[in-house]
C-alpha cells in the first residue's frame, strides 16, 4: 500500500536541542497529522493540520502543512527526555475513503 | 471518560489456534481500524469499517477476519492461516469526516 516518505528514520540528539522531521508524498492530502508513540503504547495525536500553509503549535511542537499539500514538517524545540519516542506522520485524502496513509516513523533518541 | 479499550494487553497462543482481539470505543465514532505493527516498523492496515455491518480489507488482510455488529465494537480474529501472527496490534477509531484517528493501547500477541 501507499506510504509517506518520512525522514529521518532516527535521530540522536542532545537534551535542549531543536528537532526537525518531515514527510513527503507524491499525492495531495487534505489533512496532515502528527502522532507520537511511546514504547508499548498506541500512538497519540499531537497536531492536526487542515489547510495548505497552515502552521500550528502545541507547546514546544510546531507543525506545518506544506503549500503544495504534498508535505509536512514537525519541529520540536528545546528537547527534553520525555520527547523520546517514535513520531509518525499520517495523511488523509478526504475523499469518501477516510483511510490514513502513514509514514514509517522517526525514532527520537536523546543522548544523556 | 471516552476512549478506546483494547484487551487483553498481552496474549499468548499456540501455533494453529485462532485468537480474537477485542476493541471497544465509546467515542461515538463511525469508523474503526485495525493495524499491525512489527518491531521497528510503521503501521500497516489490516481492516477498516466505516459503518456498522460493513468493513473493507486493508493492505494485509490475509489470515485475519473482523466483524462490526455494533458501532462500539470491532473485534479482530487472527486465524491459523496467518503465517506470522506475532506482532503488536493496534485498534483505532475516527469520525468519517476526518480529524484523525484515536488509538487504543494495543495488544501484543505472541504465538509460540
Amino acid at each position: 500500500g501507499q506510504q509517506l516518505n518520512q525522514s529521518p528514520q532516527s535521530m540522536f540528539i542532545q537534551e535542549g536541542e531543536d528537532v526537525s522531521m518531515n514527510c513527503t508524498s507524491s499525492s495531495i492530502f487534505n489533512t496532515w497529522l502528527w502522532y507520537k508513540q511511546d514504547p508499548g503504547e498506541g500512538p497519540v495525536l499531537l497536531i492536526a493540520l487542515y489547510k495548505a500553509g497552515e502552521l500550528t503549535s502545541n507547546g514546544r511542537l510546531t507543525a506545518q502543512f506544506g503549500i503544495t499539500r504534498k508535505d509536512s514538517f514537525l519541529n520540536i524545540s528545546a528537547s527534553i527526555p520525555s520527547d523520546v519516542g517514535i513520531y509518525f506522520c499520517a495523511g488523509q485524502k478526504g475523499d469518501s475513503n477516510y483511510q490514513l496513509i502513514w509514514g514509517a516513523g522517526t525514532k527520537l533518541i536523546i543522548k544523556p | 471518560d471516552g476512549g478506546i479499550t483494547q484487551s487483553p494487553k498481552y496474549l499468548f497462543r499456540k501455533e494453529g489456534q485462532n485468537v480474537t482481539l477485542s476493541c471497544e470505543q465509546n467515542l461515538n465514532h463511525d469508523a474503526m481500524y485495525w493495524y499491525r505493527q512489527d518491531p521497528g516498523q510503521g503501521l500497516r492496515l489490516i481492516y477498516y469499517s466505516q459503518i456498522v455491518n460493513d468493513f473493507q480489507k486493508g493492505d494485509i488482510a490475509e489470515g485475519y477476519s473482523v466483524s462490526r455488529e455494533k458501532k462500539e465494537s470491532f473485534p479482530l480474529t487472527v486465524t491459523s492461516a496467518q503465517k506470522n501472527p506475532t506482532a503488536f496490534y493496534l485498534c483505532a477509531s475516527s469520525y468519517t469526516g476526518g480529524d484523525g484517528a484515536f488509538f487504543g493501547q494495543g495488544t501484543r500477541l505472541t504465538v509460540v
